[in-house]
């Protein structure tokens, strides 16, 4: 089956630095990459989602880009700010879709002010 | 409704005892994915529906699990016997159509087992 590998497992930056998350994924045939937020207690959030035949793709201060050849993805946040802080998730699918997701093993942001 | 809704949002069980999971997904979504999160890990898939039809339930993790969509809406797992290693925070979703569309999480159901 899929192995999504995440890291830094914590990442800690300045208010207004930028942060960058690393993900990897064994299964070639994955085609749906999205990365959710979740808050202490709170649930996972979609952020920014990236399909397989597109290379990068951003909203605002977040971007997304994605390596098929060598399997990996990377989220970009510029301009952090304290409210950015939280566990981020990478995950994988096969389908092109949402459902059986493989996940990451998260990376706790902290954005120091 | 508004969104993924679980319930309860807290369950203490004994060891041996049997629970039950509800999730309500948002109306009119017709895939919902039940996934397991320990403490610090990732979300863990466990099975996926297709209105009443249960897909894919290979991330169950032993025939102590089970769980029903009946009416291709409301989902119930259940978990017999309850162990220790059950705690964990069990995490609903639900997306419009199959490997489509964006899949919404419910808040969860956190399970402790004593």
């Amino acid at each position: 089956g899929e192995n999504v590998e995440q890291h830094p497992s914590t990442l800690s930056v300045q208010e207004g630095d930028s942060a960058v998350i690393k993900c990897t994924y064994s299964d070639s045939a994955s085609n749906y990459f999205p990365w959710y937020k979740q808050e202490l207690g709170k649930r996972p959030q979609l952020i920014i989602d990236i399909r397989s035949n597109v290379g990068e793709k951003k909203d605002q201060r977040i971007a997304v880009t994605l390596n098929k050849t060598a399997k990996h993805f990377s989220l970009h946040i510029t301009e952090t700010q304290p409210e950015d802080s939280a566990v981020y998730f990478c995950a994988a699918s096969m389908t092109g879709g949402a459902d059986g997701l493989t996940f990451g093993k998260g990376t706790h942001l902290i954005i120091q002010p | 409704g508004a969104g993924v809704s679980q319930s309860p949002r807290y369950k203490v069980a004994k060891r041996g005892q049997d629970v039950a999971l509800r999730c309500d997904p948002i109306s009119g979504h017709v895939s919902l994915f039940w996934y397991q999160q320990a403490l610090g890990q990732g979300p863990e898939f466990l099975t996926y529906f297709q209105n009443e039809a249960q897909l894919d339930k290979s991330g169950l993790p032993s025939d102590r699990f089970f769980a029903e969509r009946p009416e291709g809406s409301v989902s119930t797992l259940k978990i017999q016997r309850t162990q220790q290693e059950d705690s964990a925070v069990y995490l609903c979703a639900s997306s419009l159509l199959q490997g489509r569309t964006e899949a919404f999480f419910g808040q969860g159901t956190r399970l402790t087992v004593v």
